[in-house]
């Protein structure tokens, strides 16, 4: 199975910060990549596909980037609503496989 | 819009069995397979498998296999996935999800609200 290991496991942001969320996967999985973000007792959001495609409706401050082995999700300026825990996902094959979590908490 | 809502929260004692509905609207059901993902308690999330609503297909992770069961009933639009030989450690939030294949590989693009599991003696 494919393992996804994110970082950092929790962060401490203000509103407006800039936030960068690193994914790494134990294998090639080409741009095949997904993000969601998940509040609590909530089911997970899309928020970016295919590495870096932006689900309709998600604002143009979260960006994705990378292929491969390495991606990142980035929040250009971070917003009060946005206070989750974000997750990647690959879809290369199966089993899909997710990273642990990353929580951004308030500073 | 798209919608898939879940059947309610289920105690369940070890060893028995739990049944979890799965029902979709505002789109074509038999086009696009249905995926279940638990996350237990304080966790990250688990990908169980998935079903082809059009022709019944299944495909399971190896760490299901022999315990669930994934079925539809295209006449009501819904999706089922039963988990057997409950333990403990199956106690979780199962949730439901539509996939989208815009090309040669699908991911999640709407999930459903998730149904609490408990299992306790």
């Amino acid at each position: 199975d494919i393992q996804m290991t994110q970082s950092p496991s929790t962060l401490s942001a203000s509103v407006g910060d800039r936030v960068t969320i690193t994914c790494r996967a134990s294998q090639n999985v080409s741009n095949w990549l997904a993000w969601y973000q998940q509040k609590p007792g909530i089911a997970p959001k899309l928020l970016i596909y295919q590495a870096s495609s932006l689900e309709s409706g998600v604002p143009s401050r979260f960006s994705g980037s990378g292929s491969g082995t390495e991606f990142t999700l980035t929040i250009s300026s971070l917003q009060p609503d946005e206070f989750a825990t974000y997750y990647c996902q690959h879809y290369m094959s199966y089993p899909w496989t997710f990273g642990q979590g990353t929580k951004v908490g308030i500073k | 819009q798209v919608q898939l809502v879940q059947s309610g929260a289920e105690v369940k004692k070890p060893g028995a069995s739990v049944k979890v509905s799965c029902k979709a609207s505002g789109y074509r059901f038999i086009g696009y397979y249905i995926h279940w993902v638990r996350q237990a308690p304080k966790q990250g999330l688990e990908w169980m498998g998935w079903i082809d609503p059009n022709i019944g297909g299944t495909q399971y992770t190896q760490k299901f296999q022999g315990r669930v069961t994934m079925t539809r009933d295209t006449s009501i639009s819904t999706a089922y996935m039963e988990l057997s030989s409950l333990r403990s450690d199956d106690t979780a939030l199962y949730y439901c999800a539509r996939v989208q294949c815009p090309g040669s590989r699908c991911y999640i693009d709407y999930w459903g609200q998730g149904t609490q599991v408990i299992v306790s003696s």
